[in-house]
């Protein structure tokens, strides 16, 4: 059964500050691996999807990175704002054969991240 | 383009009441899914759709019904409400038919009270 880990579990920090998020999990027989965003009270906006082929995904500000041999990604955020609060989840997309990805994701329980004014 | 829509966005329920949580999406997505999201358990797998006709277990099925008659509309019944379906609910959807680079789509969630 898939296991996934965020670290931290909280971060506050003053804007500006360049940021690595991390995630790891337990079955590297993973397709992708997917990064959300959360709003209180909001659903799960789609940031990044890493494709298996691929080791890093870039979109603006944001670099997300895949080794899944070690079984870990990182999401970098770079010059932090205070509109970047929010939670952010990682999502392995799982492995099988029989079925393409993404019907059956197993999240972590995220980073809630702050940026200070 | 609505994407993945979810009605009603908030309900309050007696226990021992049923209801159906709509998820409907039009995006032509084969897959479908249901998750809950409780504090400091994450968001859990209820149940999952690969196709219009076929639907599958997640994690935590029990207590829950969906089924899956058109590629559009994938509802989720509740069948006798108990406190402990108190959660958020999200329905998710996409696409099939390729190996990789499916990106997944979430509606807004929708907030359950089981009273």
């Amino acid at each position: 059964k898939q296991e996934v880990t965020q670290i931290p579990a909280a971060l506050s920090v003053p804007e500006g500050e360049n940021l690595v998020l991390n995630c790891s999990f337990t079955d590297s027989a993973i397709y992708n691996l997917q990064w959300f965003r959360q709003d209180p009270g909001k659903g799960l906006t789609s940031l990044l999807l890493i494709q298996s082929s691929q080791r890093e995904q870039t979109s603006g500000r944001l670099n997300a990175s895949l080794d899944k041999s070690s079984g870990r990604s990182t999401l970098y955020i770079a010059a932090s704002q205070p509109g970047d609060s929010a939670t952010y989840l990682c999502a392995p997309h799982p492995f099988n054969p029989k079925e393409t990805s993404g019907s059956r994701l197993t999240f972590g329980e995220g980073t809630q991240l702050t940026v200070n004014p | 383009n609505a994407g993945v829509t979810q009605t009603p966005k908030f309900q309050v329920l007696k226990t021992g009441q049923s209801m159906t949580l709509q998820c409907a999406q039009d995006m032509n997505h084969e897959y479908m899914s249901w998750y809950r999201q409780d504090p400091g358990m994450g968001l859990r797998l209820i149940h999952y759709s690969v196709g219009a006709g076929i639907t599958d277990q997640g994690e935590v099925p029990n207590g829950y019904n969906v089924s899956r008659s058109t590629t559009e509309d994938f509802p989720l019944r509740l069948l006798s409400a108990a406190p402990s379906q108190t959660s958020v609910y999200f329905c998710a959807s996409s696409y099939s038919g390729s190996l990789s680079g499916n990106t997944i789509y979430f509606g807004e969630g929708s907030w359950l009270t089981v009273v």
